[in-house]
């Protein structure tokens, strides 16, 4: 069973461009939470996705940045106009369910610079 | 979301046990105890996770106080690929796990 997978892996944007990074959950999970981690800091949650809706997205800032999860295929997020305080590793995660109980398995991060 | 707090840092020497602690005092009833491991450059890792009771698995064991207020993950023989950053979350909502500092553990060979 592979697990999450997210592309690309390093990602590098000027100032003003788009950034799209992908993330694939393990098979049969249908909830996916994005994650960034700041250089020198720790994890933040953005933003909880099941298929084709988002849940919570209290942690996502409010311009720029977008999440989805299509009823076919990969979640996407994507920042818009990136700035150099984008520059972070971002994380997907994914679970069966959302449980309390339950355990999210992380991808290995898309590494974002933005020049 | 109730707090936990780790030392920011434990040194082990390889081969031997590491206990490494988190007080979690305002958790309530239905927090679940969470611990979650990163190593450099990867993404976390799920390590264990436990109600009241004490937990093992192949990875590690989780020992959880009478009152909950506190807990344990043990290592039972360090080794050098277990160096990495340990963190303890507590998991109420099952939405979002919110990540603290963590303690970061460095095994001496």
């Amino acid at each position: 069973n592979a697990g999450v997978m997210q592309n690309p892996r390093h990602l590098v944007r000027r100032r003003g461009q788009e950034a799209r990074l992908r993330c694939s959950p393990m098979k049969g999970h249908s909830h996916v939470y994005w994650y960034r981690q700041l250089p020198e800091e720790g994890l933040k949650f953005m933003v909880y996705l099941q298929k084709e809706n988002i849940i919570d997205e209290s942690g996502m800032p409010k311009e720029r940045f977008s999440a989805e999860f299509p009823k076919e295929g990969p979640s996407i997020l994507r920042i818009q106009q990136v700035v150099r305080g984008d520059s972070a590793a971002y994380f997907c995660a994914s679970s069966r369910t959302s449980g309390r109980y339950e355990t999210q398995y992380f991808g290995p991060g898309t590494r974002l610079l933005v020049l | 979301d109730a707090k936990t707090t780790q030392p920011n840092s434990m040194e082990s020497n390889e081969e031997e046990p590491v206990h490494l602690p988190c007080n979690h005092s305002t958790i309530s009833g239905t927090d679940y105890i969470h611990w979650y491991r990163q190593l450099p450059s990867q993404g976390p890792e799920y390590v264990i996770h436990g109600l009241t009771s004490n937990v093992n698995n192949r990875m590690a064991s989780l020992a959880i106080a009478e009152d909950r207020k506190s807990s344990t993950l043990i290592l039972h023989r360090a080794t050098l690929r277990d160096a990495a950053v340990y963190y303890c979350i507590l998991n109420n909502a099952g939405n979002m796990l919110t990540f603290g500092g963590g303690t970061r553990l460095m095994v001496k060979p």
